[in-house]
């Protein structure tokens, strides 16, 4: 298995340039989610999804957008980047949302930085 | 105030030496607990996990909750110059295990 994998390892964009953080898993989890990981700020939940077709947002949604088609894919999109999102991305995966059992596995990481 | 606090150091340590890292909560809800180990550049990945208070051992590391005092600890023996990254803690709710809030990080460095 590949685990969880993320591409671009990284991205550099300017200001109000939009583009797509793809995520993909293979290892049938039901639960993805996206976090970003700024300095003194340890990771915030940006969006989530509990299933195919099922997303909603997480502490800092905002400039962001997702969509699940797919039990295996979870694209996040930046609508119009801003200096304010640079940062490190991470995707992760979970059998699912409730539950005591099921350890979170998280991508490599996409490093965006936005001018 | 944040809902998770974490020193974030960095903290350096001799070789052999045990660690102790640190985190506080504000909410009592909170039911699961966790300690993810970031080497530089990568993903995190999860070291340890506990349900509800108590401790839980594994090798050299252990980790410690207590839900009365909203405080959790990790502790590593003998400290290896492998240890060397950074240490989150991680927390979430019973009926939201997926939403991790996370603390700020610790950033640990083992000398030879």
């Amino acid at each position: 298995n590949a685990g969880v994998t993320q591409t671009p390892k990284f991205q550099v964009l300017k200001t109000g340039q939009s583009m797509t953080l793809q995520c993909a898993q293979d290892m049938n989890h039901e639960y993805m989610s996206w976090y970003r990981q700024d300095p003194g700020m340890g990771l915030r939940l940006i969006h989530y999804s509990v299933g195919a077709g099922i997303t909603d947002q997480g502490e800092v949604p905002n400039g962001y957008n997702v969509s699940r088609s797919t039990t295996e894919d979870f694209p996040l999109r930046l609508l119009s980047a801003a200096p304010s999102q640079t940062s490190v991305y991470f995707c992760a995966s979970r059998w699912g949302d409730r539950g005591i059992m099921g350890e979170q596995f998280f991508g490599p990481g996409t490093r965006l930085t936005v001018l | 105030q944040k809902e998770v606090e974490q020193d974030p150091g960095p903290l350096s340590v001799p070789e052999g030496a045990i660690v102790s890292l640190n985190c506080t909560y504000s909410n009592s809800a909170f039911q699961y607990f966790m300690w993810y180990r970031q080497y530089s550049r990568k993903g995190p990945e999860l070291l340890m996990y506990t349900y509800s208070s108590g401790n839980k051992e594994d090798g050299r590391f252990t980790a410690q909750v207590d839900k009365s005092s909203k405080y959790i600890s990790l502790f590593i023996r003998d400290s290896q110059p492998s240890d060397s990254a950074t240490y989150l803690c991680a927390m979430s709710l019973y009926n939201q295990g997926g939403k991790l809030i996370f603390g700020q990080g610790t950033e640990l460095s083992v000398k030879p």
